[in-house]
């Protein structure tokens, strides 16, 4: 069965400064992957996902994220981070059996 | 184009009672899921369908059921509420790993 690992519980960013995301999963095959945000009280909304080809994959709102098979990581950056990033972020991994997998987050606070 | 709906947004129950979360979705999307959010936990999934009139176990189905007599709706039900079901509720639907999975706005379940 699939998994992620969100290494950091919490992270904590000056605004302006870079942001770096961990994401480790665990799949067999080639996998689906994919980087969700959620605002307090909100539903999920897409940043940017991974299925095949270049594996440096640019998403919304300024976001990217590097796909590594050896190391088997779909870290996500953001080169300047602006107080409105400040939300909890998802990890997931797609698999061939129709399931999303989700980590179990990263609360991203944004420092003035 | 409403996207994907969840009803009710907000409930309190008592333990043992029963109830019926309604998810619906207005894109013509085969897969459907529900999940529950947990502080810490991420994203559990519950109950999934691949297609109208089938159903499948996630990773925490105990206490659950789900239905899917629609394409346009999946159904969650609670048979006799539990305390440790006090969560937050996900739909989602989507049509295939090369598209976006689509999320609802979340249903606030508190069960006392």
């Amino acid at each position: 069965a699939q998994s992620v690992t969100q290494p950091d519980i919490h992270i904590t960013v000056s605004e302006g400064a870079s942001l770096e995301l961990r994401c480790n999963y665990s799949y067999g095959a080639t996998p689906y992957l994919f980087w969700y945000v959620q605002s307090p009280g909100q539903g999920l909304q897409l940043l940017l996902k991974y299925f095949s080809g270049d594996t440096l994959v640019q998403g919304i709102k300024g976001f990217e994220a590097e796909f590594k098979r050896s190391q088997s990581s779909f870290n996500l950056r953001k080169p300047s981070v602006h107080w409105s990033d400040a939300a909890e972020y998802f990890c997931a991994v797609g698999s061939g059996y129709s399931t999303l997998t989700f980590g179990k987050g990263t609360m991203l606070l944004v420092s003035p | 184009n409403a996207g994907v709906t969840q009803t009710p947004k907000f409930r309190v129950l008592k333990t043992g009672q029963s109830m019926t979360l309604l998810c619906a979705q207005d894109m013509n999307h085969e897969y459907m899921y529900w999940y529950r959010q947990d502080p810490g936990m991420g994203l559990r999934l519950i109950h999934y369908s691949v297609g109208e009139g089938t159903t499948a176990k996630g990773e925490v189905p105990d206490g659950y059921n789900v239905s899917r007599l629609k394409k346009q709706n999946f159904l969650l039900g609670l048979e006799s509420a539990a305390p440790s079901q006090t969560s937050v509720y996900f739909c989602a639907s989507f049509e295939g790993w090369d598209t976006e999975a689509f999320f609802g706005q979340g249903t606030r379940l508190t069960v006392v």
